[in-house]
């Protein structure tokens, strides 16, 4: 089974400009989450999507959305990009269920994307 | 408001010796623990997770942690290391009870030297 895939792995852009990082969920996988990590901030949870709406939000400018299509693939997006967005984006996917949101759900993890801004 | 503190930034150990992470948290409310491991240059793999029942968890890779709820601590340990197990650990609390949104430590770098 292919795991988590993001693309593109490695991305630089200008302050200023807008950047669309894409995630591909686990075959079968209904939920995908994003998350930032940086060394200043550590790790911080962006948001999280479940067929197609977004079901948690983590505490983050409104220049920071993301969207789900309808094969759980996952888009996120960063406009106006500021220096400090510089970081490595995570993406997990996970089955989701009901309830409390799946957490007893595991979360696999891509390998991330390394977003530099000059 | 959960907040979460490791706290050793870096753990340096000798190879087949044992080790512990440490990790503190802090919540109003009931939570549940994550302890995940990151390898260099790769996303995070969940090593263990406390959710209810009993406070010694195992986990993969040979790793364990016991929950102690009047010490607000989730210790992470391994009886014996190998070389392999050079990551950063990082260990999360989120509310029980309601959505996954974790809050992060600022993660622990262990080194297993031969």
């Amino acid at each position: 089974k292919a795991g988590v895939t993001q693309t593109p792995r490695y991305l630089i852009k200008t302050r200023g400009q807008q950047v669309t990082l894409s995630c591909s969920p686990i075959s079968g996988h209904r939920s995908v989450s994003w998350y930032q990590q940086t060394p200043g901030q550590g790790l911080q949870f962006l948001f999280e999507y479940f067929s197609e709406t977004q079901r948690n939000k983590g505490n983050f400018p409104g220049r920071f959305s993301g969207r789900q299509f309808s094969n759980s693939r996952s888009e996120m997006n960063v406009s106006t990009l500021e220096l400090g967005d510089s970081a490595l984006y995570l993406c997990a996917s996970s089955l989701g269920g009901a309830g409390t949101s799946g957490i007893t759900d595991t979360q696999y993890f891509g390998p991330g994307t390394r977003l530099t801004v000059l | 408001a959960q907040s979460v503190t490791q706290l050793d930034s870096q753990v340096p150990v000798f190879e087949e010796a044992p080790v512990e992470l440490r990790c503190n948290y802090s919540s109003s409310v009931s939570v549940y623990l994550f302890w995940y491991v990151q390898y260099p240059n790769q996303g995070l793999q969940l090593l263990l997770k406390y959710l209810s029942g009993s406070t010694l968890v195992k986990g993969i890779n040979g790793f364990e942690a016991e929950f102690n709820k009047s010490q607000t601590s989730f210790h992470l340990r391994k009886p014996s290391v190998h070389i392999s197990d050079t990551a950063e650990y990082f260990c999360a609390v989120s509310r029980s009870g309601g959505s996954y949104i974790p809050t992060f430590g600022r993660g622990t770098s262990l080194i297993v030297h031969p």
